[in-house]
């Protein structure tokens, strides 16, 4: 059974830094794209990068691109987001999705995370 | 605010047909597939459509989706209560800001059924 599991939920500070995590399962880790998605409070989807995890190939949305860094650990089958510096704006339900297709323009996200829930406040 | 637009809500009685519209650009949906995800309250949200027009397995025939030009639909007959959800269709762009491409995600269509 495919799993997508993320980290929990976290309560951080503006200016403090945060990784987190989704882990992957029941499939090849590195067959298969892993997509990040923002969902702050009451809003749409937004995409905001994507990652290879065969070759760490990225891509990030430009109102992400320089804000959050993708990366992953193939030996663990994890991939991560992380911020340097938090802001209150990053308050959001952040999900990955695994992504099916050869090309990362031609992806279907079939397998969620079920979503990590990140609060920045003084 | 995305380069796709859709109605922020719809609504329908049980046994109705509706329609969400996803409009967009040459950019977007005139040079690449459509894709659709349903997100139940309080949950994550799940692939509806893909390749335009293509179910996934385990989504019932009810949906159906379209595209013409710039534009694409998704069609839900027979509604049913527990369709109602919001609905996000995504499509890979050529031509964002900054010379980037990427994935764009609709606003969202708020599903009600009465």
């Amino acid at each position: 059974e495919v799993q997508m599991v993320q980290s929990g939920a976290q309560v951080k500070k503006p200016g403090e830094s945060l990784k987190i995590s989704c882990q992957g399962s029941g499939y090849i880790f590195t067959n298969y794209w892993i997509a990040w998605v923002r969902q702050m409070p009451g809003k749409g989807l937004e995409w905001m990068g994507i990652i290879n995890p065969d070759d760490s190939e990225m891509r990030y949305g430009p109102s992400f691109q320089g804000q959050v860094t993708i990366s992953v650990d193939k030996s663990i089958s994890t991939a991560y987001l992380q911020w340097n510096s938090l802001r209150a704006s990053d308050t959001a339900m952040y999900y990955c999705a695994r992504g099916e297709g050869t090309f990362d323009w031609l992806l279907l996200y079939d397998y969620w995370g079920q979503g990590t829930l990140v609060t920045v406040s003084s | 605010q995305s380069v796709l637009t859709q109605p922020p809500s719809a609504s329908g009685t049980p046994g109705q047909r509706v329609t969400i519209s996803c409009s967009g650009s040459t950019s977007n949906i005139g040079n690449n597939y459509v894709y659709w995800y349903q997100q139940l309250p309080g949950t994550a949200p799940k692939p509806l459509m893909y390749k335009d027009d293509q179910r996934p397995s385990g989504v019932p025939d009810r949906f159906s989706g379209s595209k013409s030009g710039t534009s694409a639909a998704l069609a839900i007959s027979g509604l049913q209560f527990e369709d109602e959800a919001d609905y996000y269709c995504a499509v890979w762009d050529d031509s964002l800001s900054g010379g980037l491409s990427a994935w764009v995600f609709g606003g969202g269509t708020k599903l009600t059924v009465l």
